[in-house]
């Protein structure tokens, strides 16, 4: 059974704090992962696809840094600002498998 | 003005009676997903499409059935032999290509009383 695990599930930080969150995935078979951010009464929005052991990814404030031997990611959010507040998924794809893994998610909550 | 819309936000039903969520998107994608979400759950998956006119189980297929007669509609049904079907539907599609990512329409919740 393939499991994605993401922590901590949540966190409360104050604006201006840099966190950073977990996702934990198998590492045989990686074909590719996936964040993506969930805002209350949005649709999941992708933040980034990572493919090759290595990849760093970076969007404004956030970025995101894959080890696929090991069979992890950490995404960081650097000065939290509380339009960050949101719930960040990731999603793992095994192989050519076209369906999505995906982890529980770590809630975010920034406080002004 | 493209996009994945889900109609309607919320819907209520009676045990016993099917419902059809609907769900059209207008960029063009091949790929389409149908998830569920339930609370301390993550999204599962109930069926996904590659393309027209073919369509595969997900992982909690049961009680559920499809259609992807038009690239841009992929209707989910969920038939009155879903033991739980109070829950959050969330649709989704892709462009073609294996690593793109998923763009999702805004989702409906049922309650079935």
């Amino acid at each position: 059974i393939l499991n994605v695990e993401q922590s901590p599930q949540s966190l409360h930080v104050q604006e201006g704090d840099s966190t950073n969150f977990t996702c934990s995935f198998p590492s045989s078979n990686f074909y590719a992962l996936h964040w993506y951010r969930w805002e209350t009464a949005k649709s999941p929005e992708a933040l980034f696809v990572m493919t090759l052991n290595g990849d760093e990814k970076k969007k404004g404030r956030i970025s995101a840094t894959l080890n696929t031997k090991e069979g992890y990611s950490y995404l960081y959010i650097k000065g939290s600002q509380p339009e960050d507040s949101a719930t960040y998924l990731c999603a793992f794809n095994a192989g050519n498998n076209r369906k999505l893994i995906w982890g529980l998610g770590t809630s975010l909550a920034v406080n002004p | 003005d493209g996009g994945i819309t889900q109609s309607p936000k919320y819907l209520f039903r009676k045990e016993g009676q099917n419902v059809t969520l609907s769900c059209e998107q207008n960029l063009n994608h091949d790929a389409m997903y149908w998830y569920r979400q339930d609370p301390g759950q993550g999204l599962r998956l109930i069926y996904y499409s590659q393309i027209v006119n073919d369509f595969q189980k997900g992982d909690i297929a049961e009680g559920y059935s499809v259609s992807r007669e038009k690239k841009e509609s992929f209707p989910l049904t969920v038939t009155s032999a879903q033991k739980n079907p109070t829950a959050f539907y969330l649709c989704a599609s892709k462009p073609g290509g294996s690593y793109n990512e998923q763009f999702f329409g805004p989702g409906t919740r049922l309650t079935v009383l």
